[in-house]
């Protein structure tokens, strides 16, 4: 079980953010992230907990090696207003968190 | 373009069967393992389903196992989920999703692939 918060958050642009995922048992790093927009399909952000994604910005960044991962957005951009999804990929079924939503400030 | 566009899904009544279809463009479907993911209204995403990429092993969430069938067909590039005997729970927008292995453990994996999803509401 992956849990997430917080499960929405309110931020400025240019603010820096961070989302946690917590694994309910030991994963090592086989942990990723997705962002998604409204009525889009999720999209690849960081896999293997720190590795970003060819063409995501490098604003977007992760961390952690179990059971707290980290998904930081250093500096946020109006098209980063999303909810992201963390996965885990190393115990079946493949988990994922209930989302955390961001939102302007 | 690499795209997979989903459809068939609708409004059916429950105990109801639904098909869906994902349409594979821009890659060949034959060499990727393929998944379906659900999310239901205001909820996360939910792992449903998936296929390696012959179609001879499937995997199913226990919520879905002996209701729902995934198959393929490669010559059409074509993703299918038989969805039978459903049930209110089941209503959720639907997407599949292409399985990449970055490396050669069994564990590193991500779904680098979607598409939008197709809407499933199951309802009297």
């Amino acid at each position: 079980q992956m849990t997430q918060s917080p499960s929405s958050l309110s931020a400025y642009v240019g603010d820096r953010v961070t989302i946690t995922c917590r694994a309910s048992q030991s994963i090592a790093n086989f942990l990723n992230w997705y962002q998604q927009k409204p009525g889009k399909a999720p999209k690849l952000l960081i896999y293997a907990a720190s590795s970003l994604q060819t063409g995501v910005s490098s604003r977007f960044s992760g961390s952690g090696s179990g059971p707290d991962f980290t998904l930081t957005i250093s500096s946020l951009q109006p098209d980063d207003f999303a909810t992201y999804h963390c996965q885990q990929t190393y115990a079946t079924p493949w988990t994922f968190g209930q989302g955390t939503k961001v939102e302007i400030k | 373009e690499v795209q997979l566009v989903e459809s068939g899904g609708g409004l059916v009544q429950p105990g109801g069967s639904l098909r869906l279809s994902c349409a594979a463009s821009g890659f060949t479907l034959s060499n990727y393992w393929m998944h379906w993911v659900r999310q239901g209204p205001g909820k996360g995403l939910v792992w449903v389903a998936r296929i390696d990429s012959d179609g001879s092993s499937t995997t199913y969430a226990d919520s879905v196992k002996g209701r729902f069938t995934i198959s393929r067909d490669n010559a059409k590039n074509t993703l299918f989920l038989q969805m039978d005997s459903l049930r209110d729970e089941d209503t959720a927008v639907y997407f599949c999703a292409r399985l990449y292995g970055y490396n050669r453990s069994p564990y590193s994996y991500y779904m680098d692939v979607w598409g939008e999803g197709t809407t499933v509401t199951v309802s009297s």
